[in-house]
């Protein structure tokens, strides 16, 4: 059962535009909250985070807006640039005391951003 | 670079192989990992290691056994694998295991194929 998910497999989006991103998810003991990107051949690296007593977070060009009632968070890019094509991973941690490393991750979003 | 360097970068083995999969980060980082992820699926939590400590079999099979000699170096001993187990297998590493919002570094992954 996934606790995770990102419905949408692949997004494509004229550069400039806004990327939006979702994610849902089903257990209310999430916390926190974190995007990765990931390249071909790399290793995803971290992107944004939120924490549950926030609804939004902004880094530059990215946003994440977390809606608790709805179990629903989504990452905004504004431009959107041909460099931001990557598989984005939305990812979510349980606060269980000593044991909150443990991530749960959804199964990724292939952005394409089209010159 | 992200500071975590995984080596062999792709790997074809048979099903009665042995064969090791090696991590090594440059971080100062005292927490290792190894992710799983199939395709389609979402990254799967498979070991964890603080301090070169065990902290973490998320029920993986014990034809994947992890080594972790020192908090710099992570590896995976692989024997007797199905075809099911193909998949990019990914360390990553972070400072410390909880207290805080620990990102997760990871490397570029192992694709492994086993016929």
């Amino acid at each position: 059962d996934q606790q995770v998910k990102q419905n949408s497999p692949s997004l494509s989006v004229q550069e400039g535009r806004i990327s939006i991103l979702n994610c849902d998810y089903t257990n209310s003991m999430f916390d926190y909250f974190l995007w990765y990107k990931k390249y071909p051949a790399e290793g995803p690296t971290f992107l944004i985070s939120i924490s549950s007593i926030k609804d939004k977070n902004e880094d530059g060009r990215f946003t994440v807006f977390l809606n608790k009632s709805a179990k629903h968070l989504s990452l905004h890019i504004v431009p959107s640039q041909p460099g931001d094509s990557a598989v984005y991973f939305c990812a979510a941690r349980v606060n269980s005391g000593g044991s909150n490393y443990k991530l749960t991750f959804g199964k990724g979003t292939l952005l394409t951003v089209n010159p | 670079e992200t500071g975590v360097t995984q080596t062999p970068r792709h790997l074809v083995m048979g099903m009665t192989n042995k064969k090791s999969l090696k991590c090594e980060q440059h971080l100062g980082h005292n927490a290792m990992y190894w992710y799983k992820q199939s395709a389609k699926k979402p990254l799967e939590l498979m070991f964890v290691y603080n301090f070169k400590e065990q902290t973490e079999n998320n029920s993986v099979p014990s034809r994947f056994s992890p080594e972790c000699p020192n908090s710099s170096h992570l590896f995976l001993h692989l024997h007797t694998l199905q075809p099911e187990d193909s998949a990019l297998y990914l360390c990553a590493s972070s400072l410390t295991l909880g207290g805080g919002r620990e990102k997760l570094f990871f490397g570029s992954g192992t694709q492994l194929s086993v016929l």
